[in-house]
């Protein structure tokens, strides 16, 4: 069964600083998909990034950035250059091979000037 | 664009009624999910489709059932609402191992 965490409630970050957000996975599938999402205080999400399992290099989307560790089953978020903007909650995810998505709990980042 | 449409976009219903929350999407997708998102607990699997007729069971199945009788439609049912089932509501469908697109949510108050 897939299972993801994401051990950082909340952080905050001064505006144009860069920013990690912490997820990691655990499944024993060796075909699967990791994902962040945004949801900003409008209820929706956004799709951010997306990394295979079976890529060899990290994903990159504009200030985004996917940190993949496969060995340490880490899938770290990084936002480079923070706007007031970004303020929101982060979500990590994971789809296995049948496609089943799942989610961690989330990170509320908060951005400041 | 992707589209993925929730019926209601907020619902009062009574302890004890049948509720049905209807998600369509008009991209053809074969997979659609419908999550429950609670603070604190992020986004949490109810029901999975991967296919017409085909479901598989989230982490917290208990108390819900769904229908795919068509690709397009994905209905989440509430049997008999119960107070804890208060929550909001997300569909999303994709293309796996695609992004997924979420509809606009339905919160969901059950007194």
């Amino acid at each position: 069964a897939q299972k993801i965490t994401q051990t950082q409630p909340g952080m905050f970050v001064q505006e144009k600083e860069a920013v990690t957000l912490d997820c990691t996975y655990d499944t024993s599938d060796p075909s699967y998909g990791l994902f962040w999402y945004k949801q900003p205080s409008s209820g929706e999400m956004i799709f951010l990034i997306y990394q295979g399992s079976y890529d060899q290099q990290n994903a990159t989307e504009g200030r985004y950035s996917l940190n993949f560790q496969k060995a340490r089953k880490s899938a770290n978020l990084v936002i480079s250059a923070s706007q007031l903007g970004d303020s929101a909650m982060y979500f990590c995810a994971q789809t296995d091979s049948w496609g089943k998505l799942q989610f961690g709990a989330g990170t509320q980042v908060v951005v400041t000037p | 664009d992707v589209k993925v449409t929730q019926s209601s976009r907020y619902l009062v219903k009574r302890t004890g009624e049948k509720v049905f929350l209807e998600c369509v999407q008009d991209m053809d997708h074969e997979n659609m999910f419908w999550y429950r998102q609670d603070p604190g607990l992020g986004l949490r699997l109810i029901y999975f489709s991967y296919d017409v007729k085909m479901k598989e069971k989230g982490d917290i199945p208990e108390g819900y059932s769904v229908s795919r009788e068509k690709k397009e439609r994905f209905s989440l049912i509430l049997e008999s609402a119960s107070t804890n089932q208060t929550s909001m509501y997300l569909c999303a469908s994709s293309l796996s191992p695609a992004e997924a697109f979420f509809g606009q949510g339905t919160r969901l108050t059950v007194v």
